[in-house]
Formats: C-alpha cells, sequence, structure tokens
C-alpha cells in the first residue's frame, strides 16, 4: 500500500520569500515521486517527478524537491515566491513500474503569495 | 500534440438526469485516468484502464457510475441518474506504458447538479 501526507492544508509566504511545501509518503518499494500544481479552474500539470536517478530534482517555474529516503519525505522548495507561484500543489507517489499506473495524490496544500 | 481532451468543460443538471462526460487521450497513451475533485473528498480516483480494459473500479462511488473505453482514443463517464452531491470537477488523465508513471491530466469537466 501507499500512501501520502501532506503537512498544511495551507501555506502562506510573501513575495521574495522561500517557498517550502511539505510531503511524506508511505510505501512498500521504492517509490517515484511527483509534485503536480494547479492553477484555478485548470487541470493538474506535472512541476517535476523522482525516479531512483538523482535525489535533487529540479522542476519548472524554478522549484526544486529532494527525495529523502530515511525520512520518507519529498519537499518541495522554491528560493523565491512570486506572484504567480499561487495555486494549489499536490504530492503524488505510485510504486513505480511501466506496468503499474496508479498515482496516490496528498490532499494538496494551498499556496498563497502576498504583495 | 493537443493534450488530453475533455468535453464538455461545464455541464449544469438537474437532478435525475443522465450525465456523459467524455475524454480523449493523448495519442499513443494505453492508461487511461478518471478522477474526481471536491472540496471535502480532494482528488479520488474513480477508475483507470489499460489499453482499453478497465482495471481498478474500486473508487467508482456507485452503480450510478459507470465508464467505458470502447477505443483507444476514446472514454465515457456516465452518471445515471445523477444527484447533487455528484457535483465536482471531473478530471481525465492518460499516461504511456514507458518512461516513469507520469499521467497528463485534462482541463476537467466542471460538474453542477441542481
Amino acid at each position: 500500500a501507499q500512501s501520502v501526507t501532506q503537512l498544511g492544508s495551507h501555506v502562506s509566504v510573501s513575495e521574495g520569500a522561500l517557498v517550502l511545501l511539505r510531503c511524506n509518503y508511505s510505501s512498500s518499494v521504492p517509490p517515484y515521486l511527483f509534485w503536480y500544481v494547479q492553477y484555478p479552474n485548470q487541470g493538474l500539470q506535472l512541476l517535476l517527478k523522482y525516479t531512483s536517478a538523482a535525489t535533487l530534482v529540479k522542476g519548472i517555474n524554478g522549484f526544486e524537491a529532494e527525495f529523502k529516503k530515511s525520512e520518507t519525505s519529498f519537499h518541495l522548495t522554491k528560493p523565491s515566491a512570486h506572484m504567480s507561484d499561487a495555486a494549489e500543489y499536490f504530492c503524488a507517489v505510485t510504486n513505480g513500474g511501466t506496468s503499474y499506473g496508479k498515482l496516490t495524490f496528498g490532499q494538496g496544500t494551498i499556496l498563497t503569495v502576498h504583495p | 500534440d493537443a493534450g488530453v481532451i475533455q468535453s464538455p468543460r461545464h455541464e449544469v443538471t438537474e437532478m435525475g438526469q443522465e450525465v456523459t462526460l467524455r475524454c480523449k487521450p493523448i495519442s499513443g497513451h494505453d492508461y487511461l485516468f478518471w478522477y474526481r475533485q471536491t472540496m471535502m473528498r480532494g482528488l479520488e480516483l474513480l477508475i483507470y484502464f489499460n489499453n482499453n480494459v478497465p482495471i481498478d473500479d474500486s473508487g467508482m462511488p456507485e452503480d450510478r457510475f459507470s465508464a467505458k473505453m470502447p477505443n483507444a482514443s476514446f472514454s465515457t463517464l456516465k452518471i445515471q441518474p445523477s444527484e447533487p452531491r455528484d457535483s465536482a470537477v471531473y478530471f481525465c488523465a492518460s499516461r504511456g506504458t514507458s518512461g516513469t508513471a507520469e499521467q497528463f491530466f485534462g482541463p476537467g469537466t466542471r460538474l453542477t447538479v441542481l
């Protein structure tokens, strides 16, 4: 079984401040991990993914995440927040493998960016 | 590529009516997923297909919901009869077999049942 916990349903930061969105996972086998972003009235868009290569993963829009097996975490960070980063962010896990298709999503974290 | 296409984008209907949501996956993708998103329950996987065959429908709420994939380029999610609690945004997603399990999402259908 696999699961994802996102700590904090709402995160608020000032423009220019560090963004840190937390994700912890549970998986019985080495996982693949994903961060998706959802802007208002839109579908989910992939930000970045970890697939057992480098533990520090860089994504679009200046975001990155670090896979820490010992902490079962995959936190999302961005050094300097922009107003355009305001959205809802979802962490997701799968047990990987090209034949296993199911993603399990966290409950989401709404990021608000203040001027 | 046009990405995952969903129609309609918005649907307003009355309780008891049949609703059909449509999805065209990305060409060449052989997995298709239907999700439902609500404020209360978040993002829920309803059902997914591999090579047009339903693999896991454990998330389908009840018998009022049904999904089909008659061919590799088309899927439907049907609700009959619809109820106000079915109001939600329904997303379709697809992925290929090769690669790293990344799913590509459509823009969603916002369903309102009055």
